[in-house]
Formats: structure tokens, C-alpha cells, sequence
């Protein structure tokens, strides 16, 4: 247990349809990181959020939002899925807001979405 | 962002060391050289960090060049559980820094 925890583990839907990713950082950890890895694309970075403000962007698509909660928790939204957003979307933390060359994240087990 | 080869894949045998080689010839000078590793269905998970001098923990040693433009993650007695994806990632200090996952290499270990 990395200490990182995602919910749901397995999620299976339908195209159209909107879905919520949930993630708990490790206790102490300020910024939350969201990965997507399909087949095709490998580990592609989405987003970071440190004590609730977005810090980086990477390539999140426009119908995929993220927050994250005063508690610390991050929420990943997926709207209008598509059968290609099928992927495990991956949450990580670490303690720092990122500047730092020496950032060491810590991953959660994945969040495994399919889009039928 | 500076950019990382390694090979695809790699086999060793059990209980035998593994070296896994990293170039990154154009790594700049505040580009510090990670590793994380992929076990099959699990998230990546840190191995191993530094910057300039070689450096030892539980899970690995991480061999550095004189000049910075390549590394070694060596495993040193490699067991079953160490069949893996391996990813060499450099961080640079800054803002926006982030990891950014390449191909990796994949270890297979053969008992």
C-alpha cells in the first residue's frame, strides 16, 4: 500500500457518459499529479494541483476537468467519454509543490476505466 | 525537456545483477536523473534519485558518468519480482517541472 488511494478500482460505461475519479494523497502530501496510460499512448501527464491550486498542465483534454478539495483530495472528470478514453488513469503525490529537481512522487494503484 | 534512451529490453537470470544503462546527453545541470519502475498491473513506483554522485538505497544503486550524459540503475541481485518496466526520467527544478514517462525498458528476470 503506497498510501496513495484511488476509487473506484474498475469502472465500465458507456460512451456519452460522465464519470468521477477519486484520489486520497499520502498523509502530509500537498500536490496531487493525475497520469493516463492506454496501450497506444503510454504514461501521459495530465495535470498537478498543489494545496488546491492547479500548478501544471500537460495534455488534458478539454472534456476532462480536475480539483482539488481543501481536505486535499483530487477529483478527475471525464465527460462525453469516448471509447479511446478507455485507460488506467493514474494518481501520484508528493510533499512538494514541484520546483524541486529532487520531487519524488509516490503513485496510487490506478483507476481502471472502460468505455463500451 | 531533455530527453532519455534506453533499450526496450533487457533479460537477466535470478540472483544476478543487473545494470540497466540511461544516456541523456543533453541533460543540463540542474536535471536531476529518476527511476521508477512499472510492475505488471501496479502503479509506477520511485526507485532511485540523484544529481551528480552515485547513490545507494535499499532497492538499488544508481551509477552516474563523470560528465552527466548517462547513468546505470543497477540491481543487484535480481529476484522474480524485479520483472518490470523500468523508466530513466530527468527533473529539472522549476515551476511546471514534471515526470514525464518515455518507453522504458522491460525487465524480464528468468529464474
Amino acid at each position: 500500500d503506497s498510501g496513495v488511494t484511488q476509487t473506484p478500482k474498475h469502472l465500465i460505461t458507456a460512451t456519452g457518459q460522465r464519470v468521477t475519479l477519486r484520489c486520497s494523497p499520502r498523509s502530509g502530501d500537498l500536490s496531487v499529479y493525475w497520469y493516463q496510460q492506454s496501450l497506444d499512448q503510454g504514461l501521459q501527464f495530465l495535470i498537478q494541483y498543489y494545496n488546491g491550486e492547479e500548478r501544471a498542465k500537460g495534455n488534458i483534454l478539454e472534456r476532462f476537468s480536475a480539483q482539488q478539495f481543501p481536505d486535499l483530495h483530487s477529483e478527475l472528470n471525464l465527460s462525453s467519454l469516448e471509447l479511446g478514453d478507455s485507460a488506467l488513469y493514474f494518481c501520484a503525490s508528493s510533499p512538494w509543490d514541484g520546483d524541486s529537481g529532487a520531487n519524488v512522487l509516490t503513485f496510487g494503484a490506478g483507476s481502471r476505466l472502460t468505455v463500451l | 525537456d531533455a530527453k532519455t534512451t534506453q533499450p526496450n529490453s533487457m533479460e537477466s537470470n535470478e540472483e544476478e545483477p543487473v545494470h540497466l544503462p540511461c544516456n541523456h546527453s543533453t541533460i543540463s545541470g540542474t536535471d536531476y536523473i529518476h527511476w521508477y519502475r512499472q510492475l505488471p498491473s501496479q502503479g509506477p513506483e520511485y526507485v532511485i534519485h540523484g544529481l551528480t554522485s552515485n547513490v545507494n538505497n535499499r532497492m538499488a544503486s544508481l551509477a552516474i558518468a563523470e560528465d552527466r550524459k548517462s547513468s546505470t540503475l543497477i540491481l543487484h541481485r535480481a529476484t522474480l519480482r524485479d520483472a518490470a518496466v523500468y523508466y530513466c526520467i530527468l527533473l529539472y527544478g522549476g515551476a511546471t517541472n514534471k515526470l514525464i514517462f518515455g518507453t522504458g525498458t522491460l525487465l524480464a528476470v528468468q529464474p
